[in-house]
């Protein structure tokens, strides 16, 4: 089974300043890595995804993200944060179940909410 | 634009009561999926559907039930042996649900909240 943890419940940090998400997560085979980002009362949107090939993702927003295999680690960066950027965000494997036609789903972390302070 | 909707966006209910969320898209995706969202919980899958006629159940499906008559309809129903129905209901779609679209990203609503009265 796949599980993911985000390590800080919340964030917060001063405009402008630099942000990081922490995000590890364990399956005993590969998975497929996401970052969503929530803003109250929304749903959820896709910030970036690691697939597959280079380990640092670039997503929307500004916001990146590195993969690292060895720490099954994918922490969410940007290097400088605004007003904009208060939300929730999701770390989220994706894991295959071979229950009936062997179908996925996803598997999310409790969120980290990121407050951005003037 | 192609999306996700999802009405009412907030519900109440009755002791006892059985009520019923929508969850439209136009996305042309054969997956489809509904999550419970409780403050610092994340998300949890109640079910999802490949496709048409077609769902299975996710870890908390219970006090709940679903239907998928149309590609583009899942609606949910939060019957009255749920016991803790508040909470904030997202719906999802993807492109599809099999091993092979594991790579795929989820496409959500804006989700409805329900509370009880």
């Amino acid at each position: 089974a796949q599980s993911v943890t985000q390590l800080d419940s919340q964030v917060p940090v001063f405009e402008e300043a630099p942000v990081e998400l922490r995000c590890n997560y364990s399956s005993s085979v590969s998975v497929y890595l996401f970052w969503y980002v929530q803003y109250p009362n929304q749903g959820l949107q896709l910030l970036l995804k690691y697939l597959s090939g280079s380990t640092l993702v670039k997503g929307i927003n500004g916001f990146e993200a590195e993969f690292n295999k060895s720490q099954t680690s994918f922490h969410l960066r940007k290097p400088s944060v605004h007003i904009s950027d208060t939300a929730e965000y999701f770390c989220a494997v994706s894991r295959i179940s071979y229950s009936g036609a062997g179908s996925y789903q996803l598997t999310f972390g409790k969120g980290t909410k990121l407050s951005v302070i003037p | 634009d192609g999306g996700i909707t999802q009405s009412p966006k907030y519900l109440f209910r009755k002791e006892g009561q059985n009520v019923t969320l929508s969850c439209e898209q136009n996305l042309n995706h054969d997956a489809m999926y509904w999550y419970r969202q409780d403050p610092g919980q994340g998300l949890r899958l109640i079910y999802y559907s490949q496709i048409v006629n077609d769902f299975q159940k996710g870890d908390i499906a219970e006090g709940y039930s679903v239907s998928r008559e149309k590609k583009e309809s899942f609606p949910l129903t939060v019957t009255s042996a749920q016991k803790n129905p508040t909470a904030f209901y997202l719906c999802a779609s993807s492109i599809g649900a099999l091993r092979d679209y594991s790579n795929q990203p989820q496409h959500f609503g804006d989700g409805t909240r329900l509370s009880i009265l």
